[in-house]
């Protein structure tokens, strides 16, 4: 009954690849996100998306772009996999309009090599 | 952007001891959240914010919104063991593009002494 899953939870690459993660949620959710979580363990935002809009923070570099089949999914899909990429990545949802809390998945631990 | 400053970056504490930490920014949120982060999980929601000047609890845990909405506070009555990890708070700004997308802290690591 997990709200927020994502998979894999870890996944060790080779520089260079091209790699995606898979996220899905069961609350009924209208806007699913990516973040970043850095080894300080700094949380950033990369994407937001719903129906309407898709909102890319400008420091995302265009290597990663979300997919979205459909409202309860939202992979993120990363191209020339490169070092510094290696993080936890989160996938998370909220509804919009209203309360506004968002629930995380349990992550994703990239490592390029 | 907008940022959030969250202190203090780590504490140790006694177990019993209350705990402390807060936010503050430099523009107005709408919405505070406070999260917890355990090692290898993702965040979780502990409370949540809505109104400038409300007070909530949750167990042992009390949370402010800041009347003047750019800052918030966590309070931890009689610490346990398991109140081990990394505390986040977020604001989230009005809605509508960016500014609707939760801003987060860099987080409280809190070690208990048992």
């Amino acid at each position: 009954d997990t709200a927020v899953s994502q998979t894999p939870k870890y996944l060790v690459t080779q520089m260079g690849n091209d790699k995606s993660i898979k996220c899905e949620q069961n609350l009924g959710h209208d806007t699913m996100y990516w973040y970043k979580q850095d080894s300080k363990k700094f949380l950033k935002i990369m994407f937001s998306y719903n129906n309407k809009e898709l909102i890319i923070n400008e420091t995302v570099p265009n290597r990663f772009s979300p997919k979205s089949p459909d409202k309860a999914h939202l992979n993120l899909h990363i191209n020339s996999l490169e070092l510094g990429d290696s993080a936890v990545y989160f996938c998370a949802s909220s509804q919009v309009g209203g309360y506004t809390e968002a629930f995380f998945g349990q992550g994703t631990r990239l490592t390029v090599v | 952007g907008q940022q959030l400053n969250q202190s203090p970056q780590s504490m140790f504490i006694q177990e019993g001891e209350d705990v402390s930490m807060n936010c503050t920014s430099s523009s107005i949120f709408n919405t505070w959240l406070w999260y917890k982060q355990d090692p290898g999980e993702g965040p979780v929601l502990l409370i949540a914010l809505y109104k400038a000047g409300e007070l909530t609890s949750n167990g042992r845990l009390t949370a402010q919104f800041g009347i003047t909405r750019k800052d918030s506070f966590l309070n931890i009555s009689a610490s346990i063991p398991s109140d081990v990890g990394i505390y986040f708070c977020a604001g989230q700004g009005p809605h509508g593009g960016s500014q609707g997308n939760l801003i987060f802290g860099k987080g409280t690591k809190l070690s208990v002494k048992p």
